[in-house]
């Protein structure tokens, strides 16, 4: 079935350590997106990438990276993971004029302690 | 930044009832999205809406884009078990590809 998939489903990370969550998209969309999910807080956008190499910071960038070298893949990457980025993390794809909304991921949830 | 204030944030209603919960913004949007969040699961399109005015069906769900493009709102009639989750409105900026979401709305319905 066509989407995004997303790994890991879920992890728990000691604080300090660096991980990479991946997400790819088979639709050949052009947009690609991270989310953090909390309660009461709904969906807060991370980074994005409006094409394969270029991206742009989001309302809460801090403490995460993205790349984009292909159209498919757009990972997100903890430098050094602190106990506040416990979250559930979604990735997101549109196409380029974006009418037709996001098509999300599953999620990973992750645990930072 | 811009911000959707949705409304009521959680709800526990009896099965059968008729379930409205609505979305408003200080800025004008050219297309309002509701979608729907099963547990442990990602957001799943519902409805999408592009005119002011514009109401649209889905089943028993009945979107409405208002007509200021400032809000919209989201009616569930006959409310079944399945239809537990948390529901988002999202408002797309004209111009950019982004959408801005609302905070959700948790559904319970009570058997």
């Amino acid at each position: 079935t066509a989407g995004i998939t997303q790994a890991p489903t879920s992890q728990i990370l000691a604080a300090g350590r660096s991980m990479t969550l991946r997400c790819t998209q088979d639709m050949r969309h052009n947009a690609m997106y991270w989310y953090r999910q909390d309660l009461g807080l709904g969906l807060r956008l991370i980074h994005y990438s409006n094409t394969a190499g270029t991206t742009g910071k989001g309302e809460v960038p801090d403490g995460y990276s993205v790349s984009r070298a292909n159209t498919d893949d757009f990972p997100l990457t903890l430098a050094s993971a602190v106990p506040s980025q416990t979250s559930v993390y979604f990735c997101a794809s549109s196409s380029s004029t974006g009418s037709k909304g996001y098509t999300f991921g599953s999620g990973t949830r992750l645990t930072v302690v | 930044g811009q911000q959707l204030n949705q409304s009521p944030q959680s709800m526990f209603i009896q099965e059968g009832e008729d379930v409205s919960m609505n979305c408003t913004s200080s800025s004008i949007f050219n297309t309002w999205l509701w979608y729907k969040q099963d547990p442990g699961e990602g957001p799943v399109l519902l409805i999408a809406l592009y005119k002011a005015g514009e109401l649209t069906s889905n089943g028993r769900l009945t979107a409405q884009f208002g007509i200021t493009r400032k809000d919209s709102f989201l009616n569930i009639s006959a409310s079944i078990p399945s239809d537990v989750g948390i529901y988002f409105c999202a408002g797309h900026l004209q111009g950019t590809y982004k959408y801005i979401f609302g905070t959700g709305t948790r559904l319970k319905v009570l058997a």
